[in-house]
């Protein structure tokens, strides 16, 4: 069964530093995005990447986040200058045309920033 | 505000049922969907309702009412591996806003 993967599984970063969290959805998979959960709290809503470019952000996604599909599969999640805040489970999802409802989620990155 | 609030804990026997509520409120609808995610694991869809009523797929069922910003997930015979975070999700647009969870624990 295809599945979406996600590198690496766990990132520790220091504080400043940038990051980029790798993704490769499910091949014939239009649509694309990246969500986070801090320990024990809910999953959030990062982003949303639709024919190359973002169609929707959340008040999370700020400048120093930025999303990129440098390629026909992997799709990327840069942090430019990571805080103690941005310690997190990211996922990244992706979405079929055929049921567009059911959202495939990867395994996730753990990113620590010390 | 976008909120969906769900009970945070729910304890039951193997081979019982249980019924995890979900109300929302949120800008845009578009459906409602339940995930579960075990430790440390990503969530994994279980079932999704567009329209007013019961979805029924094995041992989960998932029921909406729009006019009552209301939904729940009923499982059924339940199993020790059904011990998990179960999450409501409102499809807004094509993003998922997930609510607060509600962490299963199935005893023997």
């Amino acid at each position: 069964e295809p599945e979406v993967t996600q590198t690496p599984s766990h990132q520790v970063t220091q504080m400043g530093q940038e990051v980029i969290l790798r993704c490769v959805p499910i091949s014939n998979h239009l649509y694309f995005y990246w969500y986070r959960q801090i320990l024990g709290q809910k999953v959030e809503f990062l982003v949303s990447f639709y024919n190359n470019e973002i169609s929707e952000k959340s008040e999370i996604f700020d400048d120093q986040f930025s999303v990129e599909r440098p390629d026909g599969s992997n799709f990327t999640l840069k942090i430019r200058s990571t805080k103690l805040e941005d310690s997190a489970m990211y996922f990244c999802a992706s979405v079929g045309t055929g049921s567009s409802y059911e959202q495939y989620f990867g395994p996730g990155t753990r990113l620590t920033v010390t | 505000g976008q909120s969906l609030e769900q009970p945070s804990e729910v304890t039951a026997v193997e081979g019982a049922i249980v019924q995890i509520n979900c109300t929302y409120q949120t800008s845009g609808f578009y459906g409602l969907s339940w995930y579960q995610q075990h430790d440390g694991g990503a969530p994994t869809f279980l079932s999704y309702n567009a329209l007013d009523g019961l979805e029924e797929t094995g041992r989960f069922s998932s029921f909406l009412s729009r006019s009552d910003s209301y939904g729940y997930l009923l499982l059924q015979e339940l199993q020790m591996k059904d011990s998990a975070s179960y999450f409501c999700a409102v499809r807004d647009t094509d993003k998922l806003i997930f609510g607060t969870g509600t962490r299963l624990q199935v005893f023997p």
